[in-house]
């Protein structure tokens, strides 16, 4: 069965810290991986896409890497400022089908 | 910039009752999704359409149906709502796919569902 985990659940720092964000999937024939932000109440926006040929992306404080051989992503962002709180998603796309899976999310608070 | 607008933000049903929501994307956008997220659980694809008058199911499309009869409209309908219908559901667009590449969604600011 193909999933996608987010660890942690909820993360709380304080402002200026350098922080990760973890996403794990069970079926390593991806064919992109992408990270969201979504606000309370508030629908999806996408912040990275990595093509499985690529092994990261970067956009501002945002980097994201892709390990397929492990299963793994990561989301780094650095000095985290209190408008970056928000819940962040993972989400695979797999090749043979037309299947997107997102992860539970991880709910971040960044205090002042 | 893409935008995709749902008919409500909030809406209040009662069990039975059937229920319409609305989507619309105003950039010519040939995919349009239906998912709902539940605290824990994600987001989960509800039904999908590739073209007018084209749908799949997706990972839980029992108790929903979809009509496309226009490319920039995507509407999702519960039959007879329950309660365990009550959520979040987000409905999304994205260009045609090809087997090299496949766009990003867009996603619409979401309806809480309320079913009483």
């Amino acid at each position: 069965k193909q999933e996608v985990t987010q660890i942690p659940a909820a993360l709380s720092v304080p402002e200026g810290e350098n922080l990760v964000l973890n996403c794990s999937f069970t079926d390593s024939a991806i064919y992109n991986l992408q990270w969201f932000r979504q606000d309370p109440g508030k629908g999806l926006t996408s912040l990275l896409l990595i093509q499985s040929s690529q092994r990261e992306q970067t956009s501002g404080r945002l980097n994201a890497s892709l390990d397929k051989s492990s299963g793994r992503s990561t989301l780094y962002i650095a000095a985290s400022q209190p408008g970056d709180s928000a819940t962040y998603l993972c989400a695979v796309s797999y090749t043979g089908g037309f299947k997107t899976i997102f992860g539970a999310g991880t709910r971040l608070f960044v205090k002042a | 910039d893409v935008k995709v607008t749902q008919s409500s933000r909030y809406l209040v049903k009662r069990t039975g009752e059937k229920v319409f929501l609305e989507c619309v994307q105003d950039m010519d956008h040939e995919n349009m999704f239906w998912y709902r997220q539940d605290p824990g659980l994600g987001l989960r694809l509800i039904y999908f359409s590739y073209d007018v008058k084209m749908k799949e199911k997706g990972d839980i499309p029992e108790g929903y149906s979809v009509s496309r009869e226009k490319k920039e409209r995507f509407s999702l309908i519960l039959e007879s709502a329950s309660t365990n219908q009550t959520s979040m559901y987000l409905c999304a667009s994205s260009l045609v796919w090809t087997s090299r590449f496949r766009e990003t969604q867009y996603f619409g600011p979401g309806t809480r569902l309320l079913v009483l």
